[in-house]
């Protein structure tokens, strides 16, 4: 039972447009949600958090929009770099205080130079 | 500040022998994560520590455990391995309270043969 899934495997953006990464969930229960990058031979790295209480978390180039309605997540990054191309992940945990981070199975995202 | 330290990067070893991996997490950090990726399955969480105690477990089978020193130190343990252990452990560590981000290792990559 994947509870949080993001169906987009790959994604090719070019370089200086705008990256969406998609995430969904289906827990109810989830009120943090957190994007991870990962590159080859490295651990995951966190990107950027919102909380359920929020819609939109700004970071830099980097922002999250929550649709709880929708149970919805979406992670974009404007302008796309080179230095962007990772496999990105979304992770969500519950309202209970439970350390656990559940992932999505992520998205490759390439930047075309 | 030291990251989150993996030890060691890479392991081979054969069906049914066992195996510890060792996580030391940043400094002031109480909670420690553990997580299995494989391709296609994302990070598959394994067990959390804090202080000592196991706080919360993933739906592995008992021949994975673990343990936590009171430095915060973390090992994780395999016994009789099967083919199908061979992955990416990462460890995490954190605060260990409630919407804090759980920063990661390199991993160790384990290959059971």
């Amino acid at each position: 039972d994947q509870q949080v899934k993001q169906n987009s495997p790959s994604l090719s953006v070019q370089e200086g447009r705008i990256s969406i990464l998609n995430c969904d969930y289906t827990n109810s229960m989830f009120d943090y949600f957190l994007w991870y990058k990962k590159y080859p031979a490295e651990g995951p790295t966190f990107l950027i958090s919102i909380s359920s209480i929020k819609d939109k978390n700004e970071d830099g180039r980097f922002t999250v929009f929550l649709n709880k309605s929708a149970k919805h997540l979406s992670l974009h990054i404007v302008p796309s770099q080179p230095g962007d191309s990772a496999v990105y992940f979304c992770a969500a945990s519950p309202l209970d205080g439970n350390e656990k981070l559940t992932f999505g199975t992520g998205t490759r995202l390439t930047i075309i130079p | 500040k030291a990251g989150v330290t993996q030890t060691p990067r890479y392991l081979i070893k054969t069906r049914g022998q066992q195996v510890t991996l060792s996580c030391s997490p940043i400094s002031g950090h109480r909670s420690v994560s553990w997580y299995q990726q494989t391709p296609g399955q994302g990070l598959q969480f394994l067990f959390e520590y804090f202080s000592e105690t196991q706080r919360n477990k993933g739906n592995f089978p008992g021949r994975f455990s673990g343990r936590q020193f009171s430095n915060s130190r973390s090992e994780m343990n395999v016994s009789t391995l099967e083919l199908g252990d061979s992955a990416l452990y990462l460890c995490a560590s954190s605060l260990g309270t409630r919407g804090n981000i759980q920063y990661f290792g390199a991993g160790t990559r384990l290959s059971v043969l």
